[in-house]
């Protein structure tokens, strides 16, 4: 399976402030998406990230809030805007490529603290 | 009722018993069902995945599919302390396109 990277791999950040998270990987992917998962909790998925497209978001997400950037098929970018405490949690890059069923793989995700 | 439910747990076995874990789905459409592993700290890792009704197994792990009464199931033969970690269900619900949609996980202690 593919290699999955993130940067970076944990930070803490003031609130009202941004943090871009990259995730790349080590060969072309179909599909990428990007989850969160708070503490204690499970995943939750954020969007999927379209090459070359707008990212298609899930209810309760927005682009203001977290725009998601995907130039090619090994890269993507998910920047956490005007932080509060509330967006501590873990964010977690997922690959997968089209096939039946679709196998998703995550990377070693980003533990974003903010104060 | 949420669309895939997982017993929190935390389930604990002897080291060489057999651990049960369990999952069910609302969404009868649901086609493809997925565990994954989680170690504390660490992002999900897949075990296994299962799409026709019945028992699939990889080496002790042995997922389990009943479309009719809407679980799915993950065995795990021989537990060792190393499978201590939470199992995550997740599953592709009908007309979600290639989303997962995960349970809240169940952990997993396998006791010396």
């Amino acid at each position: 399976s593919a290699v999955i990277s993130q940067k970076p791999s944990r930070d803490i950040c003031q609130r009202g402030t941004s943090l871009t998270i990259q995730c790349q990987v080590d060969s072309q992917v179909t599909m990428m998406f990007w989850y969160r998962q708070q503490p204690g909790q499970s995943l939750t998925l954020i969007a999927t990230a379209n090459q070359g497209s707008e990212a298609t978001y899930e209810s309760g997400f927005v682009i203001d809030k977290f725009p998601i950037s995907r130039p090619n098929l090994t890269f993507s970018t998910l920047t956490v805007s005007n932080m509060s405490p509330e967006d501590s949690s873990i964010y977690l890059c997922s690959v997968a490529q089209t096939r039946s069923p679709v196998e998703q793989y995550f990377g070693p995700g980003t533990r974003l603290t903010v104060t | 009722q949420k669309e895939v439910e997982q017993n929190s747990g935390p389930l604990s076995v002897p080291e060489g018993a057999i651990a049960s874990l369990n999952c069910t789905y609302s969404d009868r459409g649901s086609q493809s069902f997925f565990w994954y592993r989680q170690y504390s700290g660490k992002s999900p890792e897949l075990i296994m995945f299962i799409y026709s009704n019945g028992d699939k197994e990889d080496g002790r792990f042995t997922a389990q599919l009943n479309k009719a009464s809407q679980y799915v199931s993950l065995l795990i033969r021989d537990s060792q302390p190393s499978d201590s970690a939470t199992y995550l269900c997740a599953s592709i619900l009908t007309g979600g396109g290639n989303k997962l949609t995960f349970g809240t996980g169940t952990q997993l202690k396998v006791e010396l």
